[in-house]
């Protein structure tokens, strides 16, 4: 079955610390895969995207994340977090059909202490 | 200019009740989509309309009906509301249907509790 697991449910980190969320996918064929955000009471934020290319990518907000295909994984890395960084972060994929349906894991929240 | 929004943002409502909620996307894009979000946060996508034809349904109760008027509207309408309908309930458009290779542009969510 396709699926979609984020291990760390609740990650609290100090401001100024490395942050890395952790993302694996089951999937018969690499999908396209996704960082999107949630600030508390927004809509969700895209980070970044992979499709294809370059396996480390560049998001907006300072953070990127790398795809490693052996592991199926795409872990998001942030060097240096700040306190607005406080929040649901989800890992989406989406299968590369005509079918997009993006499917989310269950998101991990972030806490950032003073 | 808000790119995708939902009205209202708010909604509390009674079991029993039918009510709608509306979504609208100033980019231009094809395909629209609802998505849930129940109280753990999980999402799941529930239905997705591209030119205004139908093409992710779901397995959601028939209680829920949605509409697009056009391609930049996207409606949920929701009959005999009940308890475990409660949860956040969010819009979305991308610029295409096809190969996921387009961005999902989300609004802000509508709460919806039903007591």
């Amino acid at each position: 079955a396709q699926s979609v697991t984020q291990p760390d449910i609740h990650i609290t980190v100090s401001e100024g610390a490395s942050l890395e969320l952790r993302c694996n996918y089951s999937y018969g064929a690499t999908p396209y895969l996704f960082w999107y955000v949630q600030s508390p009471g927004q809509g969700l934020q895209l980070l970044l995207k992979y499709f294809s290319g370059d396996t480390l990518v560049q998001g907006i907000k300072g953070f990127e994340a790398e795809f490693k295909r052996s592991q199926s994984s795409f872990n998001l890395r942030k060097p240096s977090v700040h306190w607005s960084d406080a929040a649901e972060y989800f890992c989406a994929v989406a299968p590369r059909s005509n079918d997009y349906k993006l499917s989310f894991g269950a998101g991990t929240t972030v806490t950032v202490r003073a | 200019d808000t790119a995708v929004s939902q009205t209202p943002k708010y909604l509390v409502t009674q079991m029993g009740n039918d009510k709608s909620i509306k979504c609208e996307q100033n980019l231009g894009h094809d395909t629209m989509y609802w998505y849930k979000q129940d109280s753990k946060k999980f999402l799941k996508i529930m239905f997705s309309y591209n030119n205004k034809e139908l093409i992710i349904n779901e397995t959601v109760p028939n209680r829920f009906s949605p509409k697009s008027p056009d391609k930049a509207h996207l409606n949920l309408h929701i009959n005999s509301l009940e308890l475990g309908d409660s949860a956040v309930y969010f819009c979305a458009s991308s610029q295409d249907s096809t190969g996921g290779s387009y961005e999902q542009y989300f609004g802000p969510g509508t709460r919806l509790t039903v007591t």
